[in-house]
């Protein structure tokens, strides 16, 4: 995970937006993602963004992509207890014909009622 | 739909003994890896693999043997266990298609404890 970097942890209150940051390396990393782990459970996609794309929404989901400054943030509205987890950004590199996902530390949410 | 199982879900061993934790798919997906999770760590890649009988290292495989002999199972051995590798495991796999926009898909994880 040393190329994707990651605050290690977020708190907020039940119905405030959340906004978890990560920036990346790789300039040439086409696809980014965003994984959530709730409590002993292995990572779950939550959504991905291509490079070509500024912004992508997906209900209470909204991903922003700024390229020059090689950035990603993963922004939750209206967030619920439900959501606390740790969230995962990762980039996808190419290596020798395959494609590996570089994760970095997970940023732990917490959300108080 | 079954999915991706890995077994044990926790482990106890003692220091130098050989241990394997054990993955399985349902899909056919081509791709494998193996995982580690440590605080402070985040998720570590061990070993992947692009179809069967083909294994790569990822960034820390020391202390770790792989093999793939059936495109569903990718077990992981740690020939003489260390307390160093007491850590969660995770297996993923992919399909070489989807992996683009579905990205992997997770196992539940194996708790491994080396005492």
């Amino acid at each position: 995970g040393e190329d994707v970097e990651q605050s290690l942890f977020l708190s907020v209150r039940e119905g405030d937006s959340s906004v978890i940051n990560c920036t990346y390396t790789d300039s040439s990393s086409t696809y980014l993602y965003w994984y959530k782990q709730e409590p002993g459970a292995g990572l779950q996609l939550l959504t991905y963004i291509f490079s070509n794309m500024d912004m992508k929404q997906d209900q209470r989901l909204t991903v922003l992509l700024n390229k020059k400054d090689k950035h990603l943030s993963l922004r939750i509205a209206d967030t619920q207890t439900g959501d606390s987890a740790i969230y995962f950004c990762a980039e996808l590199k190419a290596s020798g014909g395959s494609y590996i996902p570089t994760f970095g530390r997970g940023t732990s949410l917490i959300v108080h009622p | 739909d079954a999915g991706i199982t890995q077994s044990p879900r926790y482990k106890i061993t003692e220091t130098g003994r050989q241990v394997t934790l054990m993955c399985h798919q349902t899909w056919s997906h081509s791709y494998m890896f193996w995982y580690r999770q440590d605080l402070g760590h985040g998720l570590r890649l061990i070993y992947y693999s692009a179809a069967a009988d083909i294994t790569d290292k990822g960034e820390v495989p020391d202390g770790y043997v792989v093999s793939r002999s059936k495109t569903e199972n990718f077990p992981l051995t740690l020939e003489s266990a260390t307390r160093s590798q007491t850590s969660v495991y995770f297996c993923a796999s992919s399909d070489e298609r989807r992996l683009l926009v579905k990205g992997y898909t997770f196992g539940s994880g194996t708790r491994l404890t080396v005492v």
